[in-house]
């Protein structure tokens, strides 16, 4: 079947940077994607790698590496804003529309 | 701007009662969902659908049914509301272009069953 992992809760400063990882087991890979939810919001998406390596979009990058099964979204400068959660994903096998959704992670940033 | 609007943002319901829980899309997408999101569990697949009329199953179907006559919107209909059914609805949309699936969320429904 298909899965992925994530560390449930992350915790930094303002300032810092964090790395949030994620691992995933599927048969046919179609590129991993990562949402942002804040605590009552909806989830919104923030990036997609299909290919290995990083991906930067101003203060987030996510990186993928496909031999490993791997990627992981990396927030730089820290603000407390960027309290949420953070969800990976991956289209299914054999039906890429719809989403395999990691647990996701909870992001604390403290002052 | 992508919009996706929930008819409703909280709703308190009791046991038996049928629920409708409408959701509305303005971005011509073909692909709507409707996910469940309880603390711990993540975000479950309740029902898809890929064009009017159309639908799949998802991972947590029991209980629940869909509509989908225009495309703009999506249905999920609970036939007889059970505590366990309290919880977030999600729903979602997103077309198929350029190898990537966005999916863009409503705001969500807060669901109450007394």
């Amino acid at each position: 079947g298909q899965s992925l992992e994530q560390p449930s809760e992350v915790t930094a400063v303002e300032g810092a940077i964090v790395q949030i990882n994620c691992t995933y087991q599927t048969s046919g890979f179609y590129g991993l994607s990562w949402y942002q939810q804040h605590d009552g919001g909806a989830p919104t998406f923030l990036s997609y790698n299909a290919l290995d390596g990083l991906e930067e979009t101003g203060r987030f990058s996510s990186f993928l590496s496909r031999s490993d099964s791997y990627g992981y979204l990396l927030l730089q400068e820290l603000q407390m804003k960027d309290s949420a959660s953070y969800f990976c994903a991956v289209p299914r096998a054999g039906n890429n529309r719809k989403l395999i959704w990691g647990l996701g992670t909870s992001l604390a940033v403290n002052p | 701007d992508v919009k996706v609007t929930q008819s409703s943002r909280y709703l308190v319901k009791r046991t038996g009662e049928k629920v409708f829980l409408e959701c509305v899309q303005d971005m011509d997408h073909e692909n709507m969902f409707w996910y469940r999101q309880d603390p711990g569990l993540g975000l479950r697949l309740i029902y898809f659908s890929y064009d009017v009329k159309m639908k799949e199953k998802g991972d947590i179907p029991e209980g629940y049914s869909v509509s989908r006559e225009k495309k703009e919107r999506f249905s999920l209909i609970l036939e007889s509301a059970s505590t366990n059914q309290t919880s977030m609805y999600l729903c979602a949309s997103s077309s198929p272009g350029g190898g990537i699936e966005t999916q863009y969320f409503g705001p969500g429904t807060r669901l109450l069953v007394l």
